[in-house]
Formats: structure tokens, C-alpha cells, sequence
């Protein structure tokens, strides 16, 4: 089965600070990797992916397929960082976008 | 808005009655998805659609839970008999097939179910 894990469910780092947002998963396979993210009062939105290898707004995800992990990382935290964060993985041969999410980390970025 | 659009935001309702949410998708994709997410979790696959086809459901979607696309535009999700178990945020999300967008969802603002 598959699974991912997010162990911190709530994660507070000052402005300006790194911040890295833990994901590991477990899959028989080679699963497609992503982030999505949740600011208040908004809808969940696709963050980044992990096959495209780019950074939105500072973020960026590495995928470790001998730790099993995808963790989030940026260099510098902005307020505006602060948002609910999912790991979520799928399955490419399905060609579809089921998603497995993970249940999220609070990101609070502290002035 | 041309985002993917939930009816209604929210549902109060007494154990025992039915319910029923509607999604409308991005009007060009032909990919719908139902999640449901309860407190502390991420979302829960629930179903899909292509176009009006419903390709996938999960061992979530119990007999008392019904979705339909009848025209493959908009889709409805109804819950007979609901329990308190069902108190749920059910969230739909289209996207559109490609290489490119593989993974993308585009979510709606969920529908908040409350079972008394």
C-alpha cells in the first residue's frame, strides 16, 4: 500500500530563517512526488512536482529515492509562507491524477 | 471565477436524511475527482471521473454513497442515510490529461458536511 508520512504537524520558523517541511513515503515502485499547498482562506493549489525540478516562490523539493523522502525546503521564510502543506504522491501508470496526501504540516512564519 | 465551483459550502443535516453536493469542473477538463477530508487529515480519494464514465472508487465509497456525471460536466455526490461518520469537508477537482499536468488538480472550496 501506499503511504505518506508527514511528521510534523505543526512547524513554526522566524522570518528570514530555512525552513524544511519533512515528507517520506512508502511505494513499491517509482511514484510521481508533489507539493500542494492550502493559504488560509484559500483553495488547495499545486505547489510544485517533483519531475519538473523547479522552484516556485522560493521552494524547492528534492526527491531521495534511497531515503524515500521529498522534503520541502527554502533558504529564507517569508510571512507569506505561512499555509498548510501536503505531500502527496500517484501512481504514473495510472495516467490519472489520483493522489495519496499526506496529512499536512502548519507552517507559521514568525515575524 | 472560472475555478471549479462546490454547491452547497455547507450542510447541516440530521443523522438518517440524504444529502447532495455538486461539483461543476474547469469547463474544458474532462477529469473530475471527489476527496473527502475530515479534521487532522489529508484528503481521502473517494472517486473519478473521465468525462461521464466513472473509472475508480475507493472502499471509502461505501453503498450509501452515490456519483454520477451524467453529461460529463458537472457531478453530483450524494450520501443517503448519513451518519455522524460522514461529517466530512468533500472536496472535487478537475484537471485536464497531459504529460505536462500530470499530478495537477485544480480543487474546489469544498463542501462542509455536518451530520447532528
Amino acid at each position: 500500500a501506499q503511504r505518506v508520512t508527514q511528521p510534523e504537524k505543526l512547524l513554526s520558523v522566524f522570518k528570514g530563517a530555512p525552513v524544511e517541511l519533512k515528507c517520506n513515503y512508502s511505494y513499491s515502485g517509482s511514484p510521481e512526488l508533489f507539493w500542494y499547498v492550502q493559504y488560509s482562506r484559500q483553495r488547495l493549489q499545486l505547489l510544485l512536482r517533483h519531475i519538473s525540478r523547479e522552484s516556485i516562490k522560493g521552494f524547492t523539493a528534492d526527491l531521495n529515492k534511497g531515503e524515500t523522502s521529498f522534503h520541502l525546503k527554502k533558504p529564507f521564510a517569508q510571512e507569506e509562507d505561512s499555509a498548510m502543506y501536503y505531500c502527496a504522491l500517484t501512481n504514473p501508470n495510472f495516467g490519472n491524477e489520483k493522489l495519496t496526501f499526506g496529512t499536512g504540516t502548519r507552517l507559521t512564519i514568525i515575524p | 471565477d472560472t475555478g471549479v465551483s462546490q454547491d452547497p459550502r455547507h450542510k447541516i443535516t440530521k443523522r438518517g436524511q440524504n444529502v447532495t453536493f455538486r461539483c461543476d469542473p474547469i469547463s474544458e477538463h474532462n477529469r473530475l475527482y471527489w476527496y473527502r477530508q475530515t479534521l487532522g487529515q489529508g484528503p481521502e480519494f473517494l472517486t473519478y471521473f473521465q468525462n461521464e464514465a466513472q473509472l475508480e472508487k475507493s472502499r471509502l465509497l461505501s453503498d450509501r454513497f452515490s456519483a454520477e456525471r451524467p453529461k460529463g460536466s458537472f457531478s453530483t455526490l450524494e450520501i443517503q442515510r448519513t451518519e455522524q461518520g460522514d461529517s466530512a469537508m468533500y472536496l472535487c477537482a478537475s484537471s485536464s490529461p497531459g504529460a505536462l499536468n500530470t499530478g495537477e488538480l485544480f480543487f474546489g472550496e469544498g463542501s462542509r458536511l455536518t451530520v447532528l
